[in-house]
């Protein structure tokens, strides 16, 4: 079976700071996505593309940027981090964008001194 | 607003061999739902995947839909104490396939 794996697991940057995290999938998925997961709330799409080199803004695609340069990795960086974005960021990977199932990544937490 | 509203809000809190039903509302036109299960701090994982509105079981677990009552449910019978975790749903949008999760629903098992 395929796997989803995002690094770092945690990340620690100060305010201000652009950082980046990285997901790598083995599924050979077009797919990919990046959500937000706030404490206590549902997921909120940030950016996905739907093939290499493609993207696609999301609900809340304000403050990063994302970069998919190969079909198994997707990229998502916080240009400017805050303290207000603290929240836990997951992959996840479709066979396509046409509604099949979704598969996560164990998630990346961000912290922000 | 919120596309996808799942009840109950928050949380159930059930004993050991109880049954749980979860349910999601949605405010738009869907063509698919899945339902997934977090244990805290862990990844999301598919439990129940369903492309065209009809019933699905898995194990001790069945989720049922009715498109035109803009409703899906996931129904846990006999629940365990390793069943406690969140459980959210997702709703595909027919116009565009965009994906949209409920807030989810913290389940607890006690012995």
């Amino acid at each position: 079976g395929g796997i989803i794996t995002q690094t770092p697991k945690f990340l620690i940057g100060q305010e201000g700071q652009k950082l980046t995290l990285k997901c790598q999938q083995n599924f050979n998925h077009d797919t990919m996505y990046w959500y937000r997961q706030d404490s206590g709330k549902g997921l909120r799409l940030i950016y996905y593309s739907i093939t290499e080199n493609d993207l696609q803004k999301g609900d809340l695609s304000e403050g990063y940027d994302a970069s998919r340069e190969k079909k198994s990795s997707f990229s998502l960086t916080v240009t400017s981090a805050q303290k207000n974005e603290m929240a836990v960021f997951l992959c996840a990977s479709s066979i396509s964008s046409s509604g099949n199932t979704l598969y996560f990544g164990e998630g990346s937490r961000l912290i922000v001194v | 607003g919120q596309q996808v509203q799942q009840s109950p809000p928050a949380s159930l809190v059930l004993q050991e061999g109880e049954n749980a039903e979860l349910q999601c509302t949605y405010s738009t036109t869907l063509n698919s739902m899945q339902w997934f299960y977090q244990r805290p701090g862990g990844r999301l994982v598919s439990l129940l995947y369903s492309p065209s509105w009809a019933e699905q079981r898995g194990g001790r677990l069945t989720s049922s839909a009715a498109s035109n009552e803009s409703r899906s449910s996931l129904h846990i019978s006999s629940s365990q104490i390793t069943d406690s975790g969140t459980y959210l749903c997702a709703m595909v949008r027919n116009s565009n396939n965009r994906i949209f999760f409920g807030d989810g629903t913290q389940l607890v098992v006690k012995p």
